[in-house]
């Protein structure tokens, strides 16, 4: 199995600061013949399932805000929140797609 | 509108079954793999199962190979997760998601539609 690692496990910031959130695959999700990183983030707020916010790495689903933004290739990939609003508020997961289905286990992201 | 609805969840006790049920609308249902995903109480997600378009291609977690069977009935735009020999351990919210790759193969894929997840608690 892919391992996925992300950290931190909680941060807290204030509103319009930039967070990120590191990702940390076990081993390499870039297919390399179609450079494509099988790496998806979700948001997941509590009594909420998982919402869809970014795929193949940087790709934003649509709908979603600009202020969301991934980067990274290979085994790192970062998920950026550019100025944090109250409605970020809430827990965030990795997902490689490289093999079967793999999540991080999560970081808790809350307003100082 | 594309949409996934997850039911069948319950208290059952150890040793126990229960048949999850995903009904799915707005979309070719027979041409998305499908997926379960799930989250204990306070903990992250784990994928579950998965089933290719056309139903022939079934996948498991090792946590549950043995005990669990995903299937499918494209002509009911439904998908189902029966869960036999449950145990504490399978007490989790279980989600169904819908894969993103148009094909009757399965493709691990992001999951870009959830239904809002049924309740299973395993106690006696």
């Amino acid at each position: 199995d892919i391992v996925m690692t992300q950290s931190p496990d909680s941060l807290a910031m204030s509103l319009g600061e930039r967070a990120t959130i590191n990702c940390k695959s076990s081993h390499s999700i870039l297919y390399t013949s179609k450079n494509k990183n099988y790496l998806a983030w979700y948001q997941q707020k509590p009594g909420q399932p998982p919402k869809l916010l970014i795929y193949w790495s940087s790709t934003r689903e649509s709908g979603v805000p600009d202020r969301f933004s991934g980067s990274g290739s290979g085994t790192d990939f970062t998920l950026t929140i550019s100025s944090l609003q109250a409605e970020d508020v809430a827990v965030y997961y990795c997902q490689q797609y490289y093999d079967f289905p793999t999540f991080g286990q999560g970081t808790k992201v809350e307003i100082k | 509108e594309v949409q996934l609805v997850d039911s069948g969840g319950g208290l059952v006790q150890p040793g126990g079954s229960l048949r999850l049920t995903c009904t799915a609308s707005g979309f070719t249902f027979s041409s998305y793999a499908m997926n379960w995903v799930r989250q204990a109480p306070g903990k992250g997600l784990e994928w579950v199962s998965g089933i290719s378009g056309n139903g022939y291609g079934t996948y498991y977690a090792d946590s549950v190979k043995g005990r669990f069977t995903i299937s499918r009935d494209n002509s009911k735009n439904t998908m189902y997760l029966q869960m036999n020999s449950l145990r504490a351990e399978d007490t989790a919210a279980y989600y169904c998601a819908k894969g993103t790759v148009i094909s009757s193969s399965y493709y691990s894929s992001n999951m870009d539609v959830w239904g809002k997840g049924t309740t299973v608690t395993v106690s006696s």
